[in-house]
Protein backbone atom coordinates (compact mmCIF):
# COMPACT_ATOMS: atom_id res chain seq x y z
CA UNK A 1 0.00 0.00 0.00
CA UNK A 2 1.24 3.38 -1.18
CA UNK A 3 1.85 5.81 1.89
CA UNK A 4 0.07 8.77 0.02
CA UNK A 5 -2.60 7.83 -2.36
CA UNK A 6 -4.45 10.27 -5.18
CA UNK A 7 -6.73 10.13 -7.57
CA UNK A 8 -4.33 10.64 -11.08
CA UNK A 9 -7.46 12.57 -12.81
CA UNK A 10 -7.92 14.11 -14.86
CA UNK A 11 -10.10 16.34 -13.37
CA UNK A 12 -11.81 18.74 -15.21
CA UNK A 13 -14.39 21.96 -13.66
CA UNK A 14 -15.63 24.44 -15.35
CA UNK A 15 -14.21 28.22 -14.25
CA UNK A 16 -15.79 29.25 -11.43
CA UNK A 17 -16.84 25.95 -10.03
CA UNK A 18 -15.23 24.64 -6.46
CA UNK A 19 -12.18 22.11 -7.62
CA UNK A 20 -12.05 19.29 -4.99
CA UNK A 21 -8.80 17.61 -4.33
CA UNK A 22 -8.52 14.10 -2.30
CA UNK A 23 -5.72 12.60 -0.53
CA UNK A 24 -5.66 9.28 1.48
CA UNK A 25 -2.45 8.42 4.00
CA UNK A 26 -1.94 5.10 5.59
CA UNK A 27 0.39 6.14 8.48
CA UNK A 28 -1.59 7.22 11.56
CA UNK A 29 1.29 9.02 13.12
CA UNK A 30 1.63 11.30 10.24
CA UNK A 31 1.93 15.06 11.28
CA UNK A 32 1.67 17.53 8.70
CA UNK A 33 0.04 17.97 5.43
CA UNK A 34 1.16 19.86 2.22
CA UNK A 35 -0.19 20.89 -0.67
CA UNK A 36 2.02 21.68 -3.67
CA UNK A 37 0.76 23.01 -6.97
CA UNK A 38 3.08 21.44 -10.15
CA UNK A 39 2.44 23.39 -13.89
CA UNK A 40 3.58 21.42 -16.56
CA UNK A 41 7.51 21.58 -16.92
CA UNK A 42 7.59 23.35 -13.57
CA UNK A 43 9.11 22.21 -10.33
CA UNK A 44 6.13 21.72 -7.31
CA UNK A 45 5.48 25.20 -5.50
CA UNK A 46 4.14 25.05 -2.16
CA UNK A 47 0.19 26.13 -1.87
CA UNK A 48 -0.79 25.36 1.59
CA UNK A 49 0.03 23.71 4.78
CA UNK A 50 -1.99 21.97 7.33
CA UNK A 51 -1.33 20.34 11.01
CA UNK A 52 -4.55 20.36 12.64
CA UNK A 53 -7.88 18.73 12.35
CA UNK A 54 -10.36 20.87 10.51
CA UNK A 55 -10.54 23.48 7.94
CA UNK A 56 -8.00 25.98 7.28
CA UNK A 57 -8.71 28.97 4.75
CA UNK A 58 -6.01 30.92 2.29
CA UNK A 59 -7.60 32.93 -0.33
CA UNK A 60 -9.85 30.71 -2.69
CA UNK A 61 -7.77 28.02 -1.28
CA UNK A 62 -9.22 25.39 1.89
CA UNK A 63 -7.66 22.69 3.17
CA UNK A 64 -9.13 19.71 4.97
CA UNK A 65 -7.92 17.41 7.43
CA UNK A 66 -9.59 14.69 9.44
CA UNK A 67 -6.73 12.42 10.91
CA UNK A 68 -9.48 10.02 11.79
CA UNK A 69 -9.92 8.96 8.19
CA UNK A 70 -6.54 9.96 7.52
CA UNK A 71 -8.06 12.28 4.62
CA UNK A 72 -7.22 15.60 3.68
CA UNK A 73 -8.32 17.64 0.93
CA UNK A 74 -7.96 20.63 -1.14
CA UNK A 75 -10.97 22.75 -2.40
CA UNK A 76 -10.01 25.44 -5.02
CA UNK A 77 -12.73 27.99 -4.80
CA UNK A 78 -13.48 30.02 -8.23
CA UNK A 79 -11.28 28.05 -10.32
CA UNK A 80 -9.56 29.61 -13.02
CA UNK A 81 -7.71 28.39 -15.70
CA UNK A 82 -4.77 29.52 -14.41
CA UNK A 83 -5.32 27.09 -11.50
CA UNK A 84 -5.12 24.01 -14.24
CA UNK A 85 -1.57 22.27 -12.83
CA UNK A 86 -1.00 19.02 -11.22
CA UNK A 87 -1.36 19.51 -7.33
CA UNK A 88 0.35 16.91 -5.05
CA UNK A 89 -0.42 16.39 -1.44
CA UNK A 90 2.27 15.50 0.44
CA UNK A 91 2.30 13.69 4.21
CA UNK A 92 4.99 14.01 7.25
CA UNK A 93 5.31 10.91 9.24
CA UNK A 94 8.31 11.90 10.70
CA UNK A 95 11.44 13.96 10.69
CA UNK A 96 12.41 14.32 7.35
CA UNK A 97 9.98 11.49 6.03
CA UNK A 98 7.89 13.66 3.72
CA UNK A 99 5.64 11.56 1.40
CA UNK A 100 4.50 12.62 -1.76
CA UNK A 101 1.41 11.43 -3.55
CA UNK A 102 1.30 11.01 -7.47
CA UNK A 103 -0.49 13.97 -7.76
CA UNK A 104 -3.76 15.32 -9.40
CA UNK A 105 -3.99 16.59 -12.41
CA UNK A 106 -6.83 19.82 -12.38
CA UNK A 107 -7.98 21.28 -15.74
CA UNK A 108 -10.46 24.47 -15.88
CA UNK A 109 -12.45 24.94 -18.59
CA UNK A 110 -12.94 28.42 -19.84
CA UNK B 1 11.47 34.60 -0.23
CA UNK B 2 13.40 31.25 -0.59
CA UNK B 3 15.50 30.72 -3.93
CA UNK B 4 16.66 27.09 -4.49
CA UNK B 5 19.02 27.24 -7.46
CA UNK B 6 19.91 24.58 -9.97
CA UNK B 7 22.99 24.16 -12.00
CA UNK B 8 21.27 23.28 -15.29
CA UNK B 9 17.96 23.28 -16.45
CA UNK B 10 18.31 20.46 -19.35
CA UNK B 11 21.27 18.01 -19.34
CA UNK B 12 22.43 14.84 -22.17
CA UNK B 13 24.82 12.57 -21.30
CA UNK B 14 26.05 9.23 -22.61
CA UNK B 15 25.72 5.76 -20.74
CA UNK B 16 29.43 5.44 -18.41
CA UNK B 17 29.39 9.36 -17.83
CA UNK B 18 30.28 10.70 -14.36
CA UNK B 19 27.58 13.13 -13.58
CA UNK B 20 27.21 16.26 -11.39
CA UNK B 21 24.24 17.80 -10.48
CA UNK B 22 24.37 21.15 -8.55
CA UNK B 23 22.15 22.81 -6.43
CA UNK B 24 22.51 26.02 -4.09
CA UNK B 25 19.77 27.77 -1.16
CA UNK B 26 20.36 30.65 -0.02
CA UNK B 27 18.48 30.99 2.81
CA UNK B 28 20.43 29.64 5.58
CA UNK B 29 18.59 26.04 5.52
CA UNK B 30 19.55 23.23 7.49
CA UNK B 31 17.84 20.33 5.58
CA UNK B 32 18.67 19.84 1.59
CA UNK B 33 17.10 16.76 -0.83
CA UNK B 34 17.44 15.46 -3.77
CA UNK B 35 14.37 13.77 -5.48
CA UNK B 36 13.35 12.39 -8.53
CA UNK B 37 10.34 12.91 -10.72
CA UNK B 38 9.07 10.04 -13.52
CA UNK B 39 5.60 9.96 -14.69
CA UNK B 40 3.07 7.90 -13.14
CA UNK B 41 5.64 7.19 -9.78
CA UNK B 42 5.38 10.79 -8.48
CA UNK B 43 8.12 12.07 -6.65
CA UNK B 44 10.75 9.28 -4.63
CA UNK B 45 13.69 10.69 -2.29
CA UNK B 46 17.08 9.63 -3.56
CA UNK B 47 19.16 11.40 -0.52
CA UNK B 48 19.15 14.32 1.79
CA UNK B 49 21.48 16.11 4.41
CA UNK B 50 20.45 18.08 7.66
CA UNK B 51 23.82 19.07 7.57
CA UNK B 52 27.53 20.04 6.28
CA UNK B 53 28.89 16.69 5.92
CA UNK B 54 25.93 14.97 6.98
CA UNK B 55 23.70 12.50 4.40
CA UNK B 56 21.01 9.83 5.01
CA UNK B 57 19.59 7.66 2.24
CA UNK B 58 15.89 8.09 1.29
CA UNK B 59 14.25 5.31 -1.21
CA UNK B 60 16.16 5.26 -4.06
CA UNK B 61 19.69 5.75 -3.14
CA UNK B 62 21.19 3.14 -5.50
CA UNK B 63 23.30 4.53 -8.14
CA UNK B 64 23.95 8.47 -6.62
CA UNK B 65 25.73 9.69 -4.34
CA UNK B 66 25.93 12.94 -2.32
CA UNK B 67 27.96 15.29 -1.37
CA UNK B 68 27.59 18.62 0.74
CA UNK B 69 30.66 20.31 1.99
CA UNK B 70 29.12 23.91 2.68
CA UNK B 71 25.51 24.35 3.99
CA UNK B 72 24.21 25.88 1.13
CA UNK B 73 25.19 23.63 -1.39
CA UNK B 74 24.43 20.61 -1.95
CA UNK B 75 25.54 18.20 -5.11
CA UNK B 76 23.90 14.78 -6.47
CA UNK B 77 26.45 12.52 -8.59
CA UNK B 78 25.37 10.03 -10.78
CA UNK B 79 28.71 7.80 -11.09
CA UNK B 80 28.42 6.08 -14.11
CA UNK B 81 25.30 7.12 -15.83
CA UNK B 82 22.62 4.89 -16.99
CA UNK B 83 19.54 5.46 -18.90
CA UNK B 84 17.26 3.94 -16.34
CA UNK B 85 18.61 7.51 -14.91
CA UNK B 86 16.89 9.59 -17.30
CA UNK B 87 14.61 12.07 -15.48
CA UNK B 88 13.43 15.10 -13.92
CA UNK B 89 15.82 15.88 -10.64
CA UNK B 90 14.21 17.81 -8.34
CA UNK B 91 16.71 19.46 -5.43
CA UNK B 92 14.75 21.13 -2.39
CA UNK B 93 15.35 22.97 1.22
CA UNK B 94 13.78 23.20 4.20
CA UNK B 95 14.72 25.62 7.82
CA UNK B 96 14.40 22.08 9.75
CA UNK B 97 12.66 18.96 9.49
CA UNK B 98 9.26 20.23 10.26
CA UNK B 99 9.09 22.79 7.98
CA UNK B 100 7.80 23.32 4.46
CA UNK B 101 10.24 22.29 1.66
CA UNK B 102 11.32 24.68 -1.52
CA UNK B 103 12.12 23.33 -4.81
CA UNK B 104 14.45 23.82 -7.35
CA UNK B 105 13.73 24.23 -10.84
CA UNK B 106 14.80 21.14 -11.92
CA UNK B 107 17.02 19.55 -14.07
CA UNK B 108 15.72 17.33 -17.24
CA UNK B 109 18.73 14.50 -17.41
CA UNK B 110 18.33 12.45 -20.59
CA UNK B 111 21.05 9.56 -20.96
CA UNK B 112 21.59 8.00 -23.95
Amino acid sequence: QKEVEQNSGPLSVPEGAIASLNCTYSDRGSQSFFWYRQYSGKSPELIMFIYSNGDKEDGRFTAQLNKASQYVSLLIRDSQPSDSATYLCAVRAGANNLFFGTGTRLTVIP
Amino acid sequence: DVKVTQSSRYLVKRTGEKVFLECVQDMDHENMFWYRQDPGLGLRLIYFSYDVKMKEKGDIPEGYSVSREKKERFSLILESASTNQTSMYLCASSANSYNEQFFGPGTRLTVL
